[in-house]
């Protein structure tokens, strides 16, 4: 079955201790991404791959880091959590970029996460 | 940036109604996308739809890209037709982020 997976899908945290959530998907997608979702802002993104090695920024890229050395995998890592980075987190994939190519974006589960 | 707004920001139906959802956007894109976020919490993608119309049983979705807008037709709702509706935009100039808008929570009564 295609699929992006999230893991973990709730986590809990205190500030300053590193954490990583992974995202993988089964679909051979060139584009991913991660994305928060806070009430009342919607969706933004936080950052975005094309390909292997291949990273950029997002709106909201602060305080986060991301790496591409796998095609099927992309990892949100926060180096230092604070609790303004409590929030909802999404992975998405596509074939093309961004959406494009008729290539929808496909969601992973998400991932609640709240830093005290 | 683009800016996209959706109306209305929320919606209270009887089993059975149909409505319409709108998106409008502020520049003109390279693809525009609907999607279903369930009360779950699920985004699920309902149409990739840059221009023209679609349909997908009890949903159709149309965009006029010359005057920046689409909309999600939902007919005979159901209640589990609930949840929010996010309409996504790529805006056109090579920009690699896809915009969302604030949605749209709509909720079918029985």
């Amino acid at each position: 079955e295609a699929q992006v997976t999230q893991n973990p899908r709730y986590l809990i945290t205190v500030t300053g201790k590193k954490l990583t959530v992974t995202c993988s998907q089964n679909m051979n997608h060139e584009y991913m991404s991660w994305y928060r979702q806070d009430p009342g802002l919607g969706l933004r993104q936080i950052y975005y791959s094309m390909n292997v090695e291949v990273t950029d920024k997002g709106d909201v890229p602060e305080g986060y880091k991301v790496s591409r050395k796998e095609k099927r995998n992309f990892p949100l890592i926060l180096e230092s959590p604070s609790p303004n980075q409590t929030s909802l987190y999404f992975c998405a994939s596509s074939r093309g970029r961004g959406g494009s190519y008729n290539s929808p974006l496909h969601f992973g589960n998400g991932t609640r996460l709240t830093v005290t | 940036g683009i800016q996209v707004e959706q109306s209305p920001p929320d919606l209270i139906l009887q089993e059975g109604a149909n409505s319409t959802l709108r998106c409008n956007f502020s520049d003109s894109v390279n693809n525009l996308q609907w999607f279903h976020q369930n009360p779950w919490g699920q985004l699920i993608n309902l149409f990739y739809i840059p221009s023209g119309t679609k349909q997908n049983g009890r949903l159709s979705a149309t965009t006029v890209a010359t005057e920046r807008y689409s909309l999600l037709y939902i007919s005979s709702s159901q209640t589990t037709d609930s949840g929010v509706y996010f309409c996504a935009v790529e805006p056109s100039g090579g920009s690699y982020i896809p915009t969302f808008g604030r949605g749209t929570s709509l909720i079918v009564h029985p």
